[in-house]
């Protein structure tokens, strides 16, 4: 299985913040990653597919980039509704795995 | 918009065999890969596995055959099936529609609890 490890595990941070959270892979994964963010007691919400592309009806304060095994989700200006856990997940091979989770949290 | 809502029993006991069913609305059922995901109580998310309509199936190799994915056209609804359950698989579990590659969460997900 490709291992998926993200970091930080938790970041602090303030509104209006720019933030990176880091997802690595075991091994090259091209571009097929998705970020999600999930809020307590929710399912998981789709940010990005494809390592860069937004989905439809995403805050354009969110991007993601990188390819291979080494990628970053960024939040250029954090708002109050960010704050919450976020997953990245590697659908290069089955079985589609994911990160442990970041944890962001409001200094 | 397609929307999902997962069903099953929130308690089963230890060696059992776990059964949870999830409604599509607002799609078909034919046309997606379908998913199941879950997420033990503060812990990250597991991919258990994914059907597509014409049977094709992947599941994790983790759970050592112990689970089975069937999809219904006649009732719009998709299953996961768990046998030989233990505590390890209490959790919230998922149903998502699957595309290219990544997921779509539809639902607000179903808690399964393992417990005599």
């Amino acid at each position: 299985d490709i291992q998926m490890t993200q970091s930080p595990s938790t970041l602090s941070a303030s509104v209006g913040d720019r933030v990176t959270i880091t997802c690595r892979a075991s091994q090259s994964i091209s571009s097929w990653l998705a970020w999600y963010q999930q809020k307590p007691g929710q399912a998981p919400d789709l940010l990005i597919y494809k390592a860069s592309n937004l989905e439809s009806g995403v805050p354009s304060r969110f991007s993601g980039s990188g390819s291979g095994t080494e990628f970053t989700l960024t939040i250029s200006s954090l708002q109050p509704d960010d704050f919450a856990t976020y997953f990245c997940q590697q659908y290069h091979s089955y079985p589609h795995t994911f990160g442990q989770g970041t944890k962001l949290d409001i200094q | 918009q397609v929307q999902l809502l997962e069903s099953g029993p929130g308690l089963i006991k230890p060696s059992e065999t776990l059964s949870l069913t999830c409604t599509v609305s607002g799609g078909s059922v034919s046309n997606y890969y379908w998913s199941w995901i879950r997420q033990p109580a503060g812990k990250g998310l597991e991919w258990i596995g994914r059907i597509f309509i014409r049977g094709s199936t992947n599941y994790n190799p983790s759970l050592k055959g112990r689970v089975t994915m069937s999809v219904d056209t006649s009732k719009n609804q998709f299953s996961l099936r768990l046998s030989s359950v233990t505590a390890a698989d209490t959790a919230v579990y998922y149903c998502a529609r699957g595309t290219s590659g990544w997921d779509v969460f539809g639902g607000q997900g179903t808690l399964v609890t393992v417990s005599s």
